[in-house]
């Protein structure tokens, strides 16, 4: 079965700052990858997903996404951050054998205005 | 708004009880998912359930049930409940059969005392 490792549990940045979230899966064959975001009381939200084509994919709110497949990652990134991206992150990978998504832990992330 | 609603958002109980937590899925979606947020397991995919139907299953204990019913909303019953049963409780649902879920309701913070 597949699983998903987010080494970073927790971050804090300061509001400008670059972020980059890091993601790997386990699985040899082929997978779909998604990022979720859930802001404070709020509901699991799609920032992004890959299921084939190009590598970079570009979220909402400015957030982007690359798949390396030789490295196993998925990991988001965003130039700059705003207090308003202060949520928890969560990346999910399906395959070809379960479209069920498994999830990764979670990184909380914090902004500091 | 997602267009999934979950009832009750909080719920606080003992040990040994029984709980219902329900869900309604967004309009026009066939598919309703059920999965349990807690610290020490992440998010972990339980029950998925399609036009009333049992689709796919994941990692629900014995003392976990699920229905779905004719006008689509689902309910989950835990009984039996136990202090490692405190988390929170998430329904999501989807249009289609085979596909990941979409739309995430906001969640029941279930307490066990």
């Amino acid at each position: 079965a597949q699983s998903v490792s987010q080494h970073n549990h927790h971050v804090i940045l300061s509001e400008a700052a670059s972020l980059e979230l890091g993601c790997n899966y386990s699985y040899g064959g082929t997978v779909n990858l998604f990022w979720y975001v859930q802001y404070p009381g709020q509901h699991l939200q799609l920032l992004l997903k890959y299921f084939s084509g190009d590598p970079l994919v570009k979220g909402i709110k400015g957030f982007e996404a690359e798949f390396i497949k030789s490295k196993f990652s998925f990991n988001l990134r965003k130039p700059s951050v705003q207090w308003s991206d202060t949520a928890e992150y969560f990346c999910a990978v399906n395959t070809g054998r379960s479209y069920i998504p498994t999830f990764g832990r979670g990184t909380s992330l914090i902004v500091h205005p | 708004d997602s267009g999934v609603t979950q009832t009750p958002k909080h719920l606080i109980t003992a040990t040994g009880q029984r709980v219902t937590l329900r869900c309604s899925p967004r309009s026009g979606d066939l598919s309703v998912y059920w999965y349990q947020q807690s610290l020490d397991q992440g998010l972990q995919f339980l029950i998925q359930y399609y036009n009333g139907e049992e689709r796919a299953k994941g990692n629900i204990l014995e003392r976990f049930s699920a229905q779905q019913f004719p006008d689509l909303h689902s309910e989950l019953n835990l009984s039996s409940l136990e202090l490692g049963d405190s988390a929170l409780y998430f329904c999501a649902s989807s249009a289609g059969r085979d596909n990941q879920p979409q739309h995430f309701g906001d969640g029941t913070r279930l307490s066990i005392l």
